[in-house]
């Protein structure tokens, strides 16, 4: 079955350090994003990719980094510079960017903490 | 830019009650809309969508039309049942963002 898989399911942080999360779609999907959950909120847009080689960012980027080498993969960064990065991550995507027609996908997330 | 807005929760109610979410958008042109549900732990999914007024989108029970008149797109079920308790969202695409908007979920509790 086609899907997205996002990997590790939870995560922790030390304070100072990087660490990369990993979303995986075997849908052939063009389109994939990376949304930030936080308890009582919305999920608020941090990245998203059109196509292979190209991204863009969301509302809420800074702190975060990304890369869109494989049309499957999306990885995220979470950075030092993101100060409060405890929250809950969903990697997502769609068909093509733009078509209003089409949900997006959500894969099941990971949690972040910071130790 | 486009704006969702639905009820706080969290919503209790007794199997077999009937549930209404509601939820009302702001956007320039036509939106499509679309309800999420998230279980615990989980991702979101899609549980049901429509991209034109008047549409009704239905899916598991559940149901909620594009009103226009009203931009609203309320999520209702004639009769919950246990295994219905998640969150509840209500997401806007397309007009001049480009972009899904979500609204703040609505946690659903259903009790036996």
């Amino acid at each position: 079955d086609g899907g997205i898989t996002q990997s590790p399911k939870y995560l922790f942080r030390k304070e100072g350090q990087n660490v990369t999360l990993s979303c995986e779609q075997n849908l052939n999907h063009d389109a994939m994003y990376w949304y930030r959950q936080d308890p009582g909120q919305g999920l608020r847009l941090i990245y998203y990719s059109q196509i292979v080689n190209d991204f863009q960012k969301g509302d809420i980027a800074e702190g975060y980094s990304v890369s869109r080498e494989k049309k499957e993969s999306f990885p995220l960064t979470v950075t030092s510079a993101q100060k409060n990065p405890t929250a809950f991550y969903l990697c997502a995507s769609s068909p093509p960017w733009g078509d209003s027609n089409q949900p997006q996908h959500f894969g099941d997330g990971t949690r972040l903490s910071i130790l | 830019g486009n704006s969702v807005t639905q009820m706080e929760g969290p919503v209790t109610l007794s199997e077999e009650a009937f549930l209404t979410i509601n939820c009302t958008y702001t956007a320039t042109g036509y939106p499509s809309l679309f309800w999420y549900v998230q279980y615990p732990g989980e991702g979101l999914q899609l549980l049901l969508k429509a991209t034109k007024a008047d549409d009704k989108g239905s899916n598991k029970g559940f149901e909620a039309t594009y009103r226009k008149e009203t931009t609203s797109f309320h999520l209702e079920k004639g009769s919950v049942q246990v295994s219905d308790s998640a969150v509840y969202f209500c997401a806007a695409y397309g007009g001049a963002t480009n972009k899904l908007i979500f609204g703040t979920g609505t946690l659903l509790a259903v009790q036996p």
